[in-house]
């Protein structure tokens, strides 16, 4: 069973650029999360998805970012017109979110952006 | 505004030593305590869990302490080893909602 499916692992853009992320969960899941690293920082919460639905947004930036989940393919994380700030790591962790959801994310390996 | 502090930031510590690492909440409804360890390079895996209604929890050499009065729960790794070298996250959820994470703690295991 495969598990959180992120590309690319690593991506570099210039400042005004785009940048996707795609992310693929694990057989079964239905619910995706992403989630931004900073160097030295934790992880903190993006948005919450589930197939063409966005259940929580409240951790987006209100402007050039936005996420989908379409019925059929994985969910993609878009970042418009780039920043040297966007520049960290981007995980996506998909759960059941059923009777079998016991709580756990399972996380894929992230996705390098580095903006120049 | 961080809904789990935790701390230290950095911890060395001896083979064979105790790991200890601390988190607080305040958010009352929060009632799943997980820790995340993760490598360099990697996404954060699921070590060990709690809910609220156990005050400990046991795996291994990984231990959570839960005290729900003082909102504190804390990660203990009992003789630690070099491979244990990793960065650990608690977090926090309530009911279907998102985890929320701590800053992380990277730990040194010393051989």
């Amino acid at each position: 069973n495969a598990g959180v499916m992120q590309n690319p692992r690593h991506l570099v853009r210039r400042r005004g650029q785009e940048a996707r992320l795609r992310c693929s969960p694990m057989k079964g899941h239905s619910h995706v999360y992403w989630y931004r690293q900073l160097p030295e920082e934790g992880l903190k919460f993006m948005v919450y998805l589930q197939k063409e639905n966005i259940i929580d947004e409240s951790g987006m930036p209100k402007e050039r970012f936005s996420a989908e989940f379409p019925k059929e393919g994985p969910s993609i994380l878009r970042i418009q017109q780039v920043v040297r700030g966007d520049s960290a790591a981007y995980f996506c962790a998909s759960s059941p979110r059923d009777r079998d959801y016991t709580g756990e994310l399972f996380f894929g390996e992230g996705s390098r952006l580095t903006v120049l | 505004q961080q809904q789990v502090k935790q701390s230290p930031q950095s911890l060395i510590v001896q083979k064979g030593g105790i790991s200890i690492i601390n988190c607080a909440y305040e958010n009352t409804a929060f009632d799943y305590f997980p820790w995340y360890q993760q490598f360099p390079g990697k996404g954060p895996a699921l070590l060990i869990a709690i809910r609220p209604d156990v005050s400990e929890k046991k795996e291994g050499r990984f231990t959570i302490s839960f005290n729900k009065s003082a909102k504190q729960f804390s990660l203990h790794i009992m003789d630690s080893q070099p491979g244990d070298s990793a960065t650990y996250f608690c977090a926090a959820s309530s009911g279907a909602n998102n985890l929320f994470f701590g800053t992380g703690t990277r730990l040194t295991v010393i051989p």
